[in-house]
């Protein structure tokens, strides 16, 4: 069964240095998000991205993050900035279509970041 | 802005026993609402979903949920649990239309043998 992944499985980063998040979405899917949890809080929502642009964003989602997907493959999300409160697992998903109720998403396995 | 609570971050049943699992919402009007699990190491798999319809939903694994709208609830039940079922568990629910998910805090489920 076709899979979400998601690179690297954990990153370590100094606090103020700029990190980049991957995933490789399902090939046919046209919807992809980023969520994060941080440890032992709620998964929450960061961005939704359809057709090169986002199509929303939660409060969150301030100045220091962006997402791009840079050729038919990869997802990203980049931090600009790493603050010792991005620390959290970030799990990247997507979908066939638009709206969570028409196809649902599915997740990656998450990347854990660690800001020192 | 519409919230989930799930009731008991770690539920511990036996082999066998009913699994039961609670999530409400707060929600204006009927949300869409999802359960999804999280095996070790693994990203979130959807188990079963409710939009419209049927108000007893079944998923996989044996799993299933109904919505009750006069109690704002949506309980993920299984009647005799697995020790492969150990995971945690998330009520997640969706404005109508809109793309996110807004989840609960998760509930950790441990089988005893």
């Amino acid at each position: 069964e076709p899979e979400v992944t998601q690179t690297p499985s954990h990153q370590v980063t100094q606090m103020g240095q700029e990190v980049i998040l991957r995933c490789v979405p399902i090939s046919n899917h046209l919807y992809f998000y980023w969520y994060r949890q941080i440890l032992g809080q709620k998964v929450e929502f960061l961005v939704s991205f359809y057709n090169n642009e986002i199509s929303e964003k939660s409060e969150i989602f301030d100045d220091q993050f962006s997402v791009e997907r840079p050729d038919g493959s990869n997802f990203t999300l980049k931090i600009r900035s790493t603050k010792l409160e991005d620390s959290a697992m970030y799990f990247c998903a997507s979908s066939e279509q638009g709206g969570s109720y028409n196809s649902p998403l599915h997740f990656g396995n998450g990347t854990r970041l660690t800001v020192t | 802005a519409q919230s989930v609570t799930q009731l008991g971050s770690h539920v511990s049943v036996s082999e066998g026993a009913l699994v039961l699992l609670r999530c409400n919402y707060s929600s204006s009007v009927p949300p869409y609402l999802f359960w999804y699990v999280q095996y070790p190491n693994q990203g979130l798999q959807l188990l079963l979903k409710y939009t419209t319809g049927a108000t007893l939903v079944k998923g996989i694994n044996g799993f299933e949920a109904e919505f009750k709208k006069s109690e704002t609830s949506f309980h993920l039940t299984k009647p005799s649990a697995h020790m492969s079922d150990a995971a945690e568990y998330f009520c997640a629910v969706s404005p109508q239309g809109a793309q996110k998910l807004v989840f609960g805090q998760g509930t950790r489920l441990t089988i005893n043998p």
